[in-house]
């Protein structure tokens, strides 16, 4: 069974980079599967970020591409989230989650493991 | 962007009601799409994939239907333990890419 985990800094200051790692157990990356990462405010719904195939091909939500970075480490059996420019609005609840491929062309579809998820709080 | 529209983004039931959440898709999107569980403090969890195929483990009184633009999500026979918020999440396409509905919250009555 895949097994997901978040780690990075729980605060970020305004106009720096948040980055998170996500730790695979379970399943090699280098296996197949996309790997993901979804974030959702406190109180409110979710939103897809990014996706990486471990080819290292990547898949972003349009509204943060220019702020996004994805990459994947497969030595490490590991894969990370970069966004940069953060402002208060970045505050959330950030998921990794593994997706299976999509039915009918090269990119993710449905999030079917997820990590237990990390509160990023973004203050001064 | 695809963008989803859940409705109702609340209920309140008892237990052993029939509970149905739609979701709304800004335009086709065949049969892609997923809904999710999420319980307070969890992360979600996936019950059910391609509009329509109940995820391994997943009790049958959680069922799906749809395709196109309008989908709904059926729980036959609602149990304590359902009382949660639900996702749905469409994947038609990249780009633009995944989006999800903004969630239905089912509460106690």
């Amino acid at each position: 069974q895949v097994q997901l985990q978040e780690s990075g800094p729980g605060l970020v200051k305004p106009s720096e980079t948040l980055s998170l790692t996500c730790a695979v157990s379970g399943y090699s990356i280098s296996s197949g599967y996309y790997w993901g990462w979804i974030r959702q405010p406190p109180g409110k719904g979710l939103e897809w970020i990014g996706s990486i195939y471990h080819s290292g091909s990547t898949y972003y939500n349009p509204s943060l591409k220019s702020r996004v970075t994805i990459s994947v480490d497969t030595s490490k059996n590991q894969f990370s989230l970069k966004l940069s420019s953060v402002t208060a609005a970045d505050t959330a609840v950030y998921y990794c989650a593994t997706a299976a491929p999509h039915s009918s062309g090269y990119y993710p579809s449905y999030f079917d493991y997820w990590g237990q998820g990390t509160l990023v709080t973004v203050s001064s | 962007a695809i963008r989803m529209t859940q409705s109702p983004s609340s209920l309140s039931a008892s237990t052993g009601d029939r509970v149905t959440i739609t979701c709304r898709a800004s335009q086709g999107i065949s049969s892609y799409l997923a809904w999710y569980q999420q319980k307070p403090g969890k992360a979600p969890k996936l019950l059910i994939y391609a509009a329509s195929t109940l995820q391994s483990g997943v009790p049958s009184r959680f069922s799906g239907s749809g395709s196109g633009t309008d989908f709904t999500l059926t729980i036959s026979c609602l149990q304590s333990e359902d009382f949660a918020t639900y996702y749905c999440q469409q994947y038609y396409s990249y780009p633009p890419g995944l989006t999800f509905g903004g969630g239905t919250k089912v509460e106690i009555k």
